[in-house]
């Protein structure tokens, strides 16, 4: 079967750096998304990784190895506003989006 | 990014009547558009894939005389929620984009209450 493993839920002090990681098993690979999704919103876009290595976005980041099925979403100088729900989806090989079950972040002052 | 337009952010309805959701792609045009359904504190659940112009390909488990879906144009796919019941009470959201290779760029969701 296709699985998405995520940790439920970090905690992180604001103003550090937290890493949320994600392990995939699905049937092929076309992409690896990650969503950011306040509670009662729908998720907004991240980044997209397709080739393994770093993309890095202002505070954000994402890292994939295709080879460990693995990713993972740093986020730099955490902001109160970066609570939220972290979702990590793979495109398998018919486009199909698997979602995992999401990483609740909480910033503490 | 695109925008994706969803409406409407939320409705409440009595259990058996029935509720249509709208998902607009604005300033694109979405060839394939997904719906979702998320219940608090779980992570979205596909319900179904349309494509612009053909039916509606359902994910197992999901009613398709229930949950009537319609791709009548590149820009619109509407959801309707036919004899709704309380447990319908759910978070939807509709996701579109252009092509298979690309991200999806979700609607607002729309928060369903059925009382």
């Amino acid at each position: 079967g296709q699985n998405i493993d995520q940790p439920t839920e970090m905690t992180a002090t604001e103003g550090a750096i937290v890493q949320i990681n994600c392990t995939y098993q699905t049937s092929g690979f076309n992409g690896l998304f990650w969503y950011q999704q306040h509670a009662g919103e729908a998720p907004t876009f991240l980044s997209y990784n397709v080739l393994d290595g770093l993309e890095e976005k202002g505070r954000f980041s994402s890292f994939l190895s295709r080879s460990k099925g693995y990713s993972y979403l740093l986020l730099k100088e955490l902001q109160m506003k970066d609570s939220a729900s972290y979702l990590c989806a793979v495109k398998d090989s018919n486009y199909q989006l698997i979602w995992g079950a999401g990483t609740k972040l909480i910033i503490k002052p | 990014g695109a925008v994706v337009s969803q409406h409407p952010s939320w409705v409440i309805c009595k259990s058996g009547t029935s509720v249509k959701i709208e998902c607009r792609s604005l300033d694109f045009q979405a060839t394939t558009m997904f719906w979702y359904r998320q219940f608090p504190k779980q992570s979205l659940m596909l319900m179904a894939t349309s494509n612009e112009g053909s039916k509606a390909t359902y994910e197992q488990g999901v009613e398709k005389d229930k949950f009537l879906i319609n791709h009548a144009s590149l820009t619109l796919s509407t959801l309707t929620v036919t004899s709704a019941h309380p447990e319908d009470s759910s978070f939807y959201i509709c996701s579109a984009k252009w092509r298979s290779d690309t991200e999806a760029f979700f609607g607002q969701g729309t928060r369903l209450t059925v009382v």
